[in-house]
C-alpha cells in the first residue's frame, strides 16, 4: 500500500513564526502536492511538484513556499505564519497526473496560528 | 474555468437506506470527474473516477456514479448505507489547458448514518 506520512499531526505556532510541514511518500511517485482544507471550501491547491527540485504554484501560493530536494520528500514552508493560515494541510502524491490517476493522501497536519 | 458544486453540505440517512450525493460541474470541455471520501481524522481516498469511458462508473464499497453530460451532473449513489459510510465526500473535476496536475474540489458533503 502507498503510504504518505505527514510527520506533524497537530501544531500550534505564534504569528510570525516560521513553520515547516514535512511529507514523505514511499511509492516512488513523481508528483507531490500540498493542499489546504477549510470547511465548506473543499481542498485548495497550494503548490505541487512533478520532479525533484521542480515546483509549480497552485491556486493559493501566497504566503507559502515548498522544497523538494529528494523524490520522496516534499516540504511546505510558511515563512511568517499568520492567523489566516490556521487550517488543515494535506499532502498527496501520485504516479500519474492528477487528472488521470489517483491521489494518495496523508492524514493531514492541523495548524493553529495564535 | 471549471467549477464544481455539491448541492448538499450535509446528508443524513438511516442504515440500510439508499444514499444520494449530488454534484454538478461546469466545464468548457469533457472533464475527468472523481469522488473522494474522507473518514474522520484520515486523508482522502479515491472512491471512483470517470475519464470518458463508460458513463456509469462503479467504485469501491458499493458506490457508483453516473456521468450525465446533458445535465452536467455526476451524482454518487449507494443502494444501502452502512455505518462505515459516515464520512465527508468530495466531488472533483479536472481542468483543461494542460493543467494536468490541477483539480477543482467541491465543498464537500458530510454524511451521517443513523442506526
Amino acid at each position: 500500500d502507498v503510504k504518505v506520512t505527514q510527520s506533524s499531526r497537530y501544531l500550534v505556532k505564534r504569528t510570525g513564526e516560521k513553520v515547516f510541514l514535512e511529507c514523505v511518500q514511499d511509492m516512488d511517485h513523481e508528483n507531490m502536492f500540498w493542499y489546504r482544507q477549510d470547511p465548506g471550501l473543499g481542498l485548495r491547491l497550494i503548490y505541487f511538484s512533478y520532479d525533484v527540485k521542480m515546483k509549480e504554484k497552485g491556486d493559493i501560493p501566497e504566503g507559502y513556499s515548498v522544497s523538494r530536494e529528494k523524490k520522496e520528500r516534499f516540504s511546505l514552508i510558511l515563512e511568517s505564519a499568520s492567523t489566516n493560515q490556521t487550517s488543515m494541510y494535506l499532502c498527496a502524491s501520485s504516479l500519474y497526473l492528477a487528472n488521470t490517476g489517483e491521489l494518495f493522501f496523508g492524514e493531514g497536519s492541523r495548524l493553529t496560528v495564535l | 474555468a471549471q467549477s464544481v458544486t455539491q448541492l448538499d453540505s450535509h446528508v443524513s440517512v438511516s442504515e440500510g437506506t439508499p444514499v444520494l450525493l449530488r454534484c454538478n460541474y461546469s466545464s468548457s470541455y469533457s472533464p475527468s470527474l472523481f469522488w473522494y471520501v474522507q473518514h474522520p481524522n484520515k486523508g482522502l481516498q479515491l472512491l471512483l473516477k470517470y475519464t470518458s469511458a463508460a458513463t456509469l462508473v462503479k467504485g469501491i464499497n458499493g458506490f457508483e456514479a453516473e456521468f450525465k453530460k446533458s445535465e452536467t451532473s455526476f451524482h454518487l449513489t449507494k443502494p444501502s448505507a452502512h455505518m462505515s459510510d459516515a464520512a465527508e465526500y468530495f466531488c472533483v473535476v479536472s481542468r483543461s489547458g494542460g493543467a494536468g496536475n490541477k483539480l477543482t474540489f467541491g465543498g464537500g458533503t458530510r454524511v451521517l448514518v443513523k442506526p
